[in-house]
């Protein structure tokens, strides 16, 4: 199976601060089909599903804030969360589909601080 | 807009079978693929596996064999059962829309989840 760490394990921002979360996974996730990074980032709130927020590592989802935006290639990805709401506050995962099965990472919480 | 919603008996008792509902609305369970997703206290997201109407399925080998997928056509339903469940397998249960074709993709579209709690 391939292994999504991310790191921290959580993170205390000030609101309209900058938000980073890395996800590294143990073997590249960039696929010679499409030249693309399978790897997608999800936002999970207490009492809700999760969200899709970014998809193919730097492709928001419909609807999602640009304040919310995905980088890296390879093994080594970032999450970027500019300008911190209050809404934001959450848990959020990496996730790949280049093998099955598909993995999760362990989750990063935001926190305001 | 799809919508998605699990149902369930919310208590199992260790060693019975566990059997989720996810009811499709807005949209037919013929297109696309279906995922089952769960959330642990100790794997946290954990994806159990996915199928299409055809039958084209897979599931997670962590789960040993235990798992059954099926989608039910005329109630517009996809179900999971998981057999000889133990406290390992307490946590909240989703359905979700894999956007994938041959081979899964990101999910687009998750129900609220159902909470499922293995206990004698």
């Amino acid at each position: 199976d391939i292994v999504m760490t991310q790191s921290p394990d959580s993170l205390a921002v000030s609101l309209g601060e900058r938000a980073t979360i890395n996800c590294k996974s143990s073997q590249s996730l960039l696929h010679r089909s499409n030249n693309r990074n399978w790897l997608a980032w999800y936002q999970l709130k207490p009492g809700q599903p999760p969200k899709l927020l970014i998809y193919w590592a730097s492709i928001r989802e419909s609807g999602v804030p640009d304040r919310f935006s995905g980088s890296g290639s390879g093994t080594d990805f970032t999450l970027t969360i500019s300008n911190l709401q209050a809404e934001d506050v959450a848990v959020y995962y990496c996730q790949q589909h280049f093998n099955t099965p598909v993995t999760f990472g362990g989750g990063t919480k935001v926190e305001i601080k | 807009q799809v919508h998605l919603q699990e149902s369930g008996p919310g208590l199992v008792k260790p060693s019975e079978t566990l059997s989720l509902i996810c009811s499709v609305s807005g949209g037919s369970v013929d297109n696309g693929y279906w995922a089952w997703v769960r959330q642990t206290a100790t794997k946290g997201l954990e994806w159990i596996g996915r199928r299409h109407v055809t039958g084209n399925d897979v599931h997670n080998p962590s789960l040993r064999g235990r798992v059954t997928l099926s989608v039910d056509r005329a109630r517009n339903e996809i179900s999971l059962t998981i057999d000889y469940v133990t406290a390992a397998d307490t946590g909240i249960y989703y359905c979700a829309r894999d956007t994938g074709l041959v081979l899964p993709r990101w999910l687009d579209v998750w129900g609220q989840g159902t909470r499922v709690v293995v206990s004698s």
